[in-house]
C-alpha cells in the first residue's frame, strides 16, 4: 500500500539554524499539508499546498516558514531560523481527490 | 472553535469489549476523519465520513455522524490489546486544514 515517507526521522539543530524537512507524497496525490504536534499537545495545522502554491496557512506559519515542491516529487518545509519553541513532531500529509489525508511517520525536530 | 473535541479523554477496557469514543464540533463541516496514533508514532487514517453520510463501517470500526448535533462516534468492536492507542477526530471545514481534537487515550488490557 502506498505510503507517505518523511526524512529525516529525527533532526537535532541549534537555535537560529535553518532546517529543511522532506516529504515524499503518495504518487497520485495532489494536495499536500504540514502539521506539527508539540509533545503532549494536539496536532496543529500549518499549511496546505496545491497546484504549486499555498492554499491555506495557519497563524503558526509565519515568515520563518516556507514550503515548496522543488522537483515535482519531494515536498519540503523549511524553517529559516529555528527557535526553541519549534521543537515538535512535524507531519506531512497528502490527499487525493477523496479528501482522506494520509500522514507520514513524522520528523521529530529538537532545537537546542 | 471548530475543532473536534473527543470524549472521554481516557478509556480503559478489557479485550473483547467494545470501545466507544465521541467527538463534538462547533461549525458545519465537509467531512470528519478519525485517526489512530500509537505513542510517539505517526497518525494512521481510519475512516472518513462525509457530511451527507450518517454511518460507515470498516472492519471492526463503525463511525456515525449526526450533523444536527454536530457529533460523531467511533465504535471499535471486540477490542484487542493492539487497539491500545490515542484516537483523534479531525474536522474538515473548507477542504484544506484538518482541525484535530485532543484525542481519547484507549487502553485495552488482556
Amino acid at each position: 500500500e502506498p505510503e507517505v515517507t518523511q526524512t529525516p526521522s529525527h533532526q537535532v539543530t541549534q537555535m537560529g539554524q535553518e532546517v529543511i524537512l522532506r516529504c515524499v507524497p503518495i504518487s497520485n496525490h495532489l494536495y499536500f499539508y504540514w502539521y506539527r504536534q508539540i509533545l503532549g499537545q494536539k496536532v496543529e495545522f500549518l499549511v496546505s499546498f496545491y497546484n504549486n502554491e499555498i492554499s491555506e496557512k495557519s497563524e503558526i506559519f509565519d515568515d520563518q516558514f516556507s514550503v515548496e515542491r522543488p522537483d515535482g516529487s519531494n515536498f519540503t518545509l523549511k524553517i529559516r531560523s529555528t527557535k526553541l519553541e519549534d521543537s515538535a513532531m512535524y507531519f506531512c500529509a497528502t490527499a487525493g481527490a477523496g479528501n482522506e489525508q494520509f500522514f507520514g511517520p513524522g520528523t521529530r525536530l529538537t532545537v537546542l | 472553535s471548530q475543532q473536534g473535541e473527543e470524549d472521554p479523554q481516557a478509556l480503559s477496557i478489557q479485550e473483547g469489549e467494545n470501545a466507544t469514543m465521541n467527538c463534538s464540533y462547533k461549525t458545519s463541516i465537509n467531512n470528519l476523519q478519525w485517526y489512530r496514533q500509537n505513542s510517539g508514532r505517526g497518525l494512521v487514517h481510519l475512516i472518513l465520513i462525509r457530511s451527507n453520510e450518517r454511518e460507515k463501517h470498516s472492519g471492526r470500526l463503525r463511525v456515525t455522524l449526526d450533523t444536527s448535533k454536530k457529533s460523531s462516534s467511533l465504535l471499535i468492536t471486540a477490542s484487542r490489546a493492539a487497539d491500545t492507542a490515542s484516537y483523534f477526530c479531525a474536522t474538515d471545514v473548507a477542504g484544506y486544514a484538518l482541525n484535530f481534537g485532543k484525542g481519547t487515550s484507549l487502553l485495552v488490557t488482556p
